[in-house]
């Protein structure tokens, strides 16, 4: 069983649409919970970060934290092709340190 | 500010050469880290350093020899390399200890190819 899991891909949306981008996580002990955004050929971008149960609202950018359920998400509104790369999951377990990522989801805005 | 630098930005070199990928980054942080990522892979974790001192190594071939000079540098020496070596190596860095914020962030990476 993965680590963490995304909603595979890809995810095509048109622009002004809602972009829903989910993952889910095996470790109970998971702390921290990020969002990463990596256009083609370049490093991941911080998008989001998200440590407590809720949502936490940044812009166009919604992130979603269900510990019980082991889940988060990402919500983009009003998408735009801007928007489109691939969107990292990645979730922090302090003690061990390591940001274990899931494998990403393409999301691709159509004008 | 929250820059992580990387030099060089694209490396060419011979499976018989040694080279070396440096970053840099001035917000503060002792904890650093390098990663690879293969096309369409997530990163994975090499290294991490913490306060300057090697804590993690993740199995990585000696072929790699991690550095961290002081705290604001880090180094990735690379010495018989492999084509199969050849990605996008990733440095980031976050806060020492990991506390109310531990993000780490990253340097716009070395494109390294390996003929």
């Amino acid at each position: 069983q993965k680590e963490v899991e995304q909603n595979s891909g890809p995810l095509s949306v048109p622009e002004g649409a809602i972009a829903s981008l989910n993952c889910t996580y095996s470790d109970r002990g998971s702390q921290s919970f990020f969002w990463y955004r990596q256009y083609s050929g370049k490093s991941p971008e911080l998008i989001m970060f998200i440590y407590s149960n809720g949502d936490k609202e940044d812009g166009r950018f919604t992130a979603q934290l269900n510990k019980a359920s082991q889940y988060v998400s990402l919500l983009i509104r009003d998408s735009q092709p801007s928007d489109s790369a691939t969107y990292l999951c990645a979730v922090l377990l302090r003690s061990a340190r390591q940001l274990t990522f899931g494998s990403g989801t393409q999301l691709t805005v159509l004008p | 500010d929250t820059e992580v630098t990387q030099t060089p930005k694209h490396l060419v070199m011979g499976m018989t050469n040694k080279k070396s990928l440096k970053c840099e980054q001035h917000m503060g942080h002792r904890a650093m880290y390098w990663y690879k990522q293969k096309a369409k892979k997530p990163p994975e974790l090499m290294f991490v350093y913490s306060y300057e001192k090697l804590s993690i190594n993740e199995s990585v071939p000696s072929r790699f020899s991690p550095e961290c000079p002081n705290s604001s540098l880090l180094n990735l020496h690379l010495h018989a390399l492999q084509p199969e070596d050849s990605a996008l190596y990733l440095c980031a860095s976050s806060q020492e200890p990991p506390g109310a914020t531990d993000t780490q962030y990253f340097g716009p990476g070395t494109r390294l190819t390996v003929l």
